[in-house]
């Protein structure tokens, strides 16, 4: 299986800062890499696909950059419903496996 | 825009097969634009990918699980499913279905809101 590695685990940032979460593949996956945000007792939405490309609907201040084995979420500037999980998921090969989240708080 | 809604027992006894219900509305399960995938999430911890089902019949299984799951889909009824057998406490999970996109890098774009099993005795 590919492991993936996010850091931090967890990160606590004002309104309006930039946020950057880190995802480590443990082989090269192309662009095959999705964020995902997760609020409690939710289930995940969908922000990034293809590594780089804004699902419809996610705020712009939303944005992934990245190919191979290292990749980036960033949040230009953090707005208070931004406070969630983050994870990260390589869907190069199966099984799909995700990183182990990013809690973000404010 | 589509809908996932799982459904099935929230209890099931050790040893015995954890068996969940994917009900798909807005959109044909017939597509074979997608995959149609469960995930699953034990309470406080990460994303775990069980396995997918095409309209084709292929599936993927995770190799952790893959001598005890089985995940099948009724064209008929517009649903998909999953078995899991000999479950232990190690199942207990949020366990969530979804919607892959065959192309797209493969996104898993839709998600049902999930459904809490629980194993135990």
């Amino acid at each position: 299986d590919i492991q993936m590695t996010q850091s931090p685990s967890s990160l606590s940032a004002s309104i309006g800062d930039r946020v950057t979460i880190t995802c480590r593949a443990s082989q090269g996956i192309g662009t095959y890499l999705t964020w995902y945000q997760q609020k409690p007792g939710k289930a995940p939405d969908l922000l990034i696909y293809a590594a780089s490309t804004l699902q419809s609907g996610v705020p712009s201040r939303f944005g992934g950059s990245g190919s191979g084995a290292e990749f980036t979420l960033t949040i230009s500037s953090l707005q208070p419903e931004d406070v969630a999980t983050y994870y990260c998921q390589q869907t190069y090969n199966t099984p799909g496996t995700f990183g182990q989240g990013t809690k973000v708080e404010i | 825009q589509v809908l996932l809604q799982e459904s099935g027992p929230g209890l099931v006894k050790p040893s015995q097969t954890l068996s969940l219900t994917c009900t798909v509305s807005g959109g044909s399960i017939s597509s074979g634009s997608f995959y149609w995938t469960w995930i699953r999430q034990p309470a406080g911890k990460g994303l775990e990918w069980v396995g997918r089902v095409h309209t084709s019949g292929n599936t993927n299984y995770n190799p952790s699980l893959k001598s005890r799951v089985t995940i099948s889909l009724d064209a008929s009824k517009n649903q998909f499913s999953l078995n899991l057998t000999s479950v232990t406490a190690a199942d207990t999970a949020v366990y969530y279905c979804a919607r892959t996109m065959a192309t797209a890098g493969l996104t898993t774009d839709c998600w049902g809101q999930g459904t809490l099993v629980t194993v135990s005795s």
